[in-house]
């Protein structure tokens, strides 16, 4: 099994640009999770799904968006890139009780 | 929503000992720990789902105590291998967030 696939890995847009972020999980999990990363710092939760169709908010969504139409795929929307989303982004799959992440995405914004 | 954890940083020499703390200001219904490596995605260690359970994985255990809200990891006889960021995590107030504690960057030296 592949796990959870991340792409692009690396990614350099620039001010303005909008780009979407793929993740697809094989493990047939139906919560998902999306992740950002700051240099030495956590985690912070962006946005979440239960499951297809349904999507919410987490600690830090403004500028981004999410779709989840099938149960392996939750696609991150950066709409109007700013230099404060430069970071690493993670996805995770879970089905509760253990989070399975991808091998993240650098993204630089410049 | 996200907890706390303390120390923010230590450095250990091999085969010393290290307590990770996680607390938090809401009820916690269950606690992950994941260790992260520099350039990686965090890995799972453990979960406990209920109040006072303990367990153990290779010579790291945890504790949760549910009343006072805070969980701790312990780390016996440090190895090389246990450098890395250690996250604490919790699921929000709906059960279906879930929120990473601030970090605990652990080095350990020859």
């Amino acid at each position: 099994n592949a796990g959870v696939t991340q792409t692009p890995k690396f990614r350099i847009l620039k001010i303005g640009q909008s780009m979407t972020l793929q993740c697809t999980q094989d493990m047939n999990h139906n919560y998902m999770y999306w992740y950002r990363q700051d240099p030495g710092m956590g985690l912070k939760l962006i946005y979440y799904s239960v499951g297809a169709g349904i999507t919410d908010k987490g600690e830090v969504p403004n500028g981004y968006n999410v779709s989840r139409s099938t149960t392996e795929d939750f696609p991150l929307r950066l709409e109007l890139a700013a230099p404060s989303q430069t970071s690493v982004y993670f996805c995770a799959s879970s089905r509760r009780e253990k989070l399975f992440f991808g091998s993240g995405t650098q993204l630089s914004v410049l | 929503q996200q907890p706390v954890q303390s120390p923010q940083a230590v450095i250990l020499r091999e085969g010393e000992d290290a307590v990770i703390n996680c607390s938090s200001s809401k009820a916690l219904y269950s606690v992950h720990w994941y260790r992260q490596k520099h350039g990686e995605a965090p890995v799972f260690l453990m979960i406990l789902l209920k109040g006072g359970e303990q367990k153990g994985h290779d010579k790291i255990s945890a504790s949760f105590n549910e009343k006072k809200q805070q969980s701790s990891l312990y780390l016996t006889a440090s190895q090389l291998s246990y450098s890395g960021t250690y996250f604490c995590g919790t699921e929000g107030n709906t059960g279906n967030q879930f929120y990473f504690g601030t970090g605990t960057s652990l080095t350990v030296i020859p």
